[in-house]
């Protein structure tokens, strides 16, 4: 099983900073790493599939990279909306997993 | 639009039984694989299960693998997944999800459903 390792854990920005969140996995899963975006109460969305491709409606203040075992989702200006937890999750093979999370938080 | 609507849950005792249904609409249901995915209220998200879209493929967690089966009904637009010799440490929302093409993800997602297992 392939096992991810997200940090920081919580990351705590103001509106207007510059995110980057991590993600690195225990053994390489080439390109096939997904992000996700998760806030209370609510499912997860997409945000970026095969590492670096942002999914449908996705804005372009997310952007992806990473390949083989580490991973980073940044976000350019943190919008207000944009506070919540995030998870990678590794698709390249079979069990499917996911990071622990990262909590962005308002300073 | 597609929409993802889970139906089954509830409290269930130990070593019990539920059945868990995924009604699909708004997209070629049999031409996308789907997956269930779980989550401990506060907790960060564990996949379950997966199946083709056809339903010849299917996988799951080694935490369910010969409790749970995934399956699905095509012509109904429909995705289950059966849950027996539940145990405390199954209590989750329980997600479907749509996979987005491929196998790179889940696009879409249910509003979830909360399977609580105690006596």
């Amino acid at each position: 099983e392939i096992v991810l390792t997200q940090s920081p854990a919580t990351l705590s920005l103001s509106p207007g900073e510059r995110a980057t969140l991590s993600c690195r996995a225990s053994q390489s899963v080439s390109s096939y790493l997904a992000w996700y975006q998760q806030k209370p109460g609510q499912a997860p969305r997409l945000l970026i599939y095969d590492a670096s491709n942002r999914a449908t409606g996705i804005p372009a203040r997310f952007s992806g990279s990473g390949s083989g075992t580490d991973f980073t989702l940044t976000i350019s200006s943190l919008e207000p909306e944009d506070f919540a937890v995030y998870y990678c999750q590794q698709c390249n093979s079979w069990p499917r997993t996911f990071g622990q999370g990262t909590k962005v938080e308002i300073k | 639009e597609v929409q993802l609507l889970e139906s089954g849950g509830g409290l269930v005792q130990p070593g019990g039984s539920l059945r868990l249904s995924c009604a699909a609409s708004g997209f070629t249901f049999s031409s996308y694989a789907m997956s269930w995915v779980r989550q401990v209220p506060g907790k960060g998200l564990e996949w379950v299960s997966a199946i083709g879209g056809s339903g010849g493929l299917t996988y799951y967690a080694d935490s369910v693998k010969g409790r749970f089966t995934i399956s699905r009904d095509n012509f109904k637009n429909t995705l289950h997944l059966q849950m027996n010799s539940l145990r405390a440490e199954d209590t989750a929302v329980y997600y479907c999800a749509k996979d987005s093409s491929g196998w790179k993800g889940w696009d879409y997602w249910g509003q979830g459903i909360l399977v609580t297992v105690s006596s």
